[in-house]
Formats: structure tokens, C-alpha cells, sequence
């Protein structure tokens, strides 16, 4: 059964420090999400991509955190500084179709933690 | 106002009854709305998906949707421990912002 992979697991790093997390979509999912979602509240959407273009960045914090997703396919979030703040969970998703308007499929999250 | 709305509860039900689990959302453009379930330290699994007024049945779950009021609802039929989750709720594919949004998510608490 095809699966968002999402590397690493868990992830501890140290404020000021720079972390990056990678996603593989499900092969052929044209739309890629990342989440951050902190202990309690639901998901919130930091960056969403329509093949290689960003759709919306709107709640990114561009002053720290930078996504990319180069050939349309695998993304990586970066986060540079990392403030203690950032500690939560960081969510992959994707679906099929343009825009939100299918399924999204989640991987299995990074596990963040500043200390 | 959030743009999708959840009672983050704890709901609790005895199990076997029904839950029914609420959303609410602002932006009319949305057109396609998914329950998602959480287990605790997990990622979201998708359960329910509707686009279209009226219902929509997947074994034990019932999906609700009115868009003139702007309301989802999920129904779980003989609800069982194994339902204790948060359930998130998610409106997608705006014809105003094309963005996924998620509520806070509702506690499910069955009891046995």
C-alpha cells in the first residue's frame, strides 16, 4: 500500500540550531502539505504545494522556516534558527488532485523537541 | 473566527451508543470535507470523506453534510473503546483559497 514516508522520526535539537525534515509523497500526488500541530490543538498548515509551486505560505514563519519541493516530487522543511517554540509535530501529507479538493493522506509525522 | 470550528469536547459515550461528533466552517467556497481520526502521539488517519448534501454511510460511520448552514457532522454507530480518539475535521478544495484546513479536533471517549 503506498505511504507518505516521512524521515526522521523523532528529531532533538538544540535553539539555534538548524533542523530540516524530508517527505516522499505518494507516487503521483501532485499536492504536498506540511502541518505543524502542537500537543492538543489540531492541524495547522504551514505550506502547500501544487506540483513544484508554492500555493500558499501564508502561515509559514519565513523568517525561520523555508520549504522547497524542487522537481514536483520530495519536499524538505528547514527550520533555521530553532526556538523553543518550534517543539510540536510536523506533519506530511498529500493528495491526488489540485487544491485540497481530495484526500489527503498524512505520513507519520516528525517528532520535534528544542531544548 | 477559525475557519473550522470543533468542540474539543471530551465527549464521552458508553459503548455501543451513538457519537456524534460537530463542525462547523466559514468559508462558503469549500467543497470537500474529511473526518480524520487520531490516536494519541499518531498521525491523522482518514475515516469519512462527503462532498455532496445529505449523508453518506461507510459501515459504522455516517457522514453529514449541509452546506446552507455550513455544518459536518460524523455519526458513529455502536461506538467501541477501540473508537477513543480525537477526531479531526477538514474542509478543502476553496474555490476561494484551494488551502486544507483543519478544526482542533474533538476527544472521543468510549466507555465500556
Amino acid at each position: 500500500e503506498a505511504e507518505v514516508a516521512q524521515s526522521p522520526r523523532y528529531k532533538i535539537t538544540e535553539k539555534s540550531q538548524a533542523v530540516a525534515f524530508w517527505c516522499d509523497p505518494i507516487s503521483g500526488h501532485a499536492t504536498l502539505y506540511w502541518y505543524r500541530q502542537i500537543l492538543g490543538q489540531g492541524p495547522e498548515l504551514l505550506v502547500q504545494f501544487q506540483d513544484e509551486s508554492v500555493v500558499d505560505d501564508s502561515q509559514l514563519p519565513k523568517d525561520r522556516f523555508s520549504a522547497e519541493r524542487l522537481k514536483g516530487v520530495d519536499s524538505t522543511l528547514k527550520i533555521q534558527p530553532a526556538e523553543l517554540g518550534d517543539s510540536a509535530m510536523y506533519l506530511c501529507a498529500s493528495s491526488h488532485r489540485a487544491l485540497g479538493g481530495t484526500e489527503a493522506f498524512f505520513g507519520q509525522g516528525t517528532r520535534l523537541t528544542v531544548v | 473566527q477559525k475557519e473550522v470550528e470543533q468542540n474539543s469536547g471530551p465527549l464521552s459515550v458508553p459503548e455501543g451508543a451513538i457519537a456524534s461528533l460537530n463542525c462547523t466552517y466559514s468559508d462558503r467556497g469549500s467543497q470537500s470535507f474529511f473526518w480524520y481520526r487520531q490516536y494519541s502521539g499518531k498521525s491523522p488517519e482518514l475515516i469519512m470523506f462527503i462532498y455532496s448534501n445529505g449523508d453518506k454511510e461507510d459501515g459504522r460511520f455516517t457522514a453529514q453534510l449541509n452546506k446552507a448552514s455550513q455544518y459536518v457532522s460524523l455519526l458513529i454507530r455502536d461506538s467501541q473503546p477501540s473508537d477513543s480518539a480525537t477526531y479531526l475535521c477538514a474542509a478543502g478544495g476553496s474555490s476561494n483559497t484551494g488551502k486544507l484546513i483543519f478544526g482542533q479536533g474533538t476527544t472521543l471517549q468510549v466507555k465500556p
